[in-house]
């Protein structure tokens, strides 16, 4: 089955810098990628996914980069805010999804 | 209606009791999930329908027992739970089943298990 690694575990940034969380999986026929953002007691709230047939997606400050060949994927915040800090999840679907371990990223004002 | 409902937000139960958490929506989507998430971890898959049938256990204990009695609702229902099953449980639907199917997850139900 699928196995989706996620680094790093833990990630703590100034607010206005950039963050980057990587993920690696192992099934080359997982074809959607989709993150999760979940902020305490709340539940995970999809903010940007990518498909198999596209290397590159944005939206707005966030950006998601797909490496088919080398089966990772990252997730891109720019200019950081303090309403980012939520513990983010990536995930890889083939026939059901599976989920990162999650980063918990906390901004710094 | 573009969410997804869980009812009820938080449950304590004693391990002898039976209860039942609830799950809806009204996006017309065809596949159904329930996952489980304990603290600082990922959401584990329990189950899934598609069309109302049962399509993926994921070697749920037996104490654990599915229903999807219509397309847009979804049940579980507990009986004889450990404390080690304290958590919470996420439900989440999708247009349909398989890859490439986003899912939108419902509040989730806080369940303490004594």
């Amino acid at each position: 089955g699928e196995n989706v690694e996620q680094h790093p575990s833990t990630l703590s940034v100034q607010e206005g810098d950039s963050a980057v969380i990587k993920c690696t999986y192992s099934d080359s026929a997982s074809n959607y990628f989709p993150w999760y953002k979940q902020e305490l007691g709340k539940r995970p709230q999809l903010i940007i996914d990518i498909r198999s047939n596209v290397g590159e997606k944005k939206d707005q400050r966030i950006a998601v980069t797909l490496n088919k060949t080398a089966k990772h994927f990252s997730l891109h915040i720019t200019e950081t805010q303090p309403e980012d800090s939520a513990v983010y999840f990536c995930a890889a679907s083939n026939h059901d999804m599976r989920f990162g371990a999650g980063t918990r990223l906390t901004v710094k004002p | 209606d573009t969410e997804v409902t869980q009812t009820p937000k938080h449950l304590v139960m004693g391990m002898t009791n039976k209860k039942s958490l609830k799950c809806e929506q009204h996006m017309g989507h065809r596949a159904m999930y329930w996952y489980k998430q304990k603290a600082k971890k990922p959401p584990e898959l329990m189950f899934v329908y598609s069309y109302e049938k049962l399509s993926i256990n994921e070697s749920v204990p037996s104490r654990f027992s599915p229903e999807c009695p219509n397309s847009s609702l979804l049940n579980l229902h507990l009986h004889a739970l450990q404390p080690e099953d304290s958590a919470l449980y996420l439900c989440a639907s999708s247009q349909n089943l398989g890859g490439g199917e986003t899912q939108y997850f419902g509040p989730g139900t806080r369940l303490l298990v004594l």
